[in-house]
């Protein structure tokens, strides 16, 4: 298994733009999550979803983070406008109940 | 929230001498998980230990956890420097939710 896979890796976008982070979790896993890390807040739960269903969308910031899961292979974060205080690392990770396996991340700057 | 925090902050130690990294927490959990992070990397899941659990192995890793006092430990047994990376607690909630909240990290540093 080639584990959870995001993109892109790095993504540097001006101010006002929108901005889609994408997510493959692994195959079987029925839980998926959407983390934000920076250095002052540490890691964030931004939105989890079970069976593609979100179940807690409690950490999302705002209005301009969206987040969906069409089908079971597949999950997008998306911000628009961006703001330059959404610069942070976003990891995506999904499970089954025995610990979470991460994705790489998405190193995001707005400018 | 019941966010887990590690103590201490940063850990600096030589090759071979023992790393002991803690966390607390605030309120009961179905279980505690350690994850690792290098640098610029995702996190990798390390050790799962259930409530009900006192002491956990795996490798020359060690964990405790004492839920009388809402606490675990992990123990890196003969540090290398490729251990080099910042150590995560999380809890989960007891009533069977799998969301997991993270601590801010242990950063540790095995020096040669």
């Amino acid at each position: 298994d080639a584990g959870v896979i995001q993109s892109p890796r790095h993504e540097v976008t001006e101010m006002g733009q929108e901005v889609t982070l994408r997510c493959k979790p692994i195959s079987g896993h029925d839980y998926l999550f959407w983390y934000r890390q920076t250095m002052m807040r540490g890691l964030e739960l931004l939105i989890y979803f079970n069976n593609n269903v979100p179940i807690d969308d409690s950490g999302m910031p705002e209005d301009r983070f969206s987040a969906k899961m069409p089908n079971a292979s597949f999950s997008t974060l998306k911000i628009q406008p961006s703001e330059p205080r959404d610069s942070a690392v976003y990891f995506c990770a999904s499970s089954q109940r025995r610990g979470y396996t991460f994705g790489s991340g998405t190193r995001l700057t707005v400018v | 929230s019941q966010q887990g925090e590690e103590d201490p902050q940063a850990l600096s130690i030589q090759e071979g001498e023992n790393a002991t990294m803690n966390c607390s927490y605030k309120t009961s959990i179905n279980n505690l998980q350690w994850y690792r992070q290098n640098s610029g990397r995702g996190l990798v899941h390390l050790i799962l230990i259930r409530s009900n659990e006192r002491e956990k192995h795996s490798g020359r890793l060690r964990v405790t956890l004492d839920t009388s006092k809402k606490s675990s430990s992990l123990l890196i047994t003969a540090p290398r420097a490729a251990d080099t990376a910042s150590y995560f607690c999380a809890t989960d909630a007891q009533g069977g939710s799998e969301k997991l909240v993270f601590g801010k990290g242990t950063k540790l540093t095995v020096n040669p």
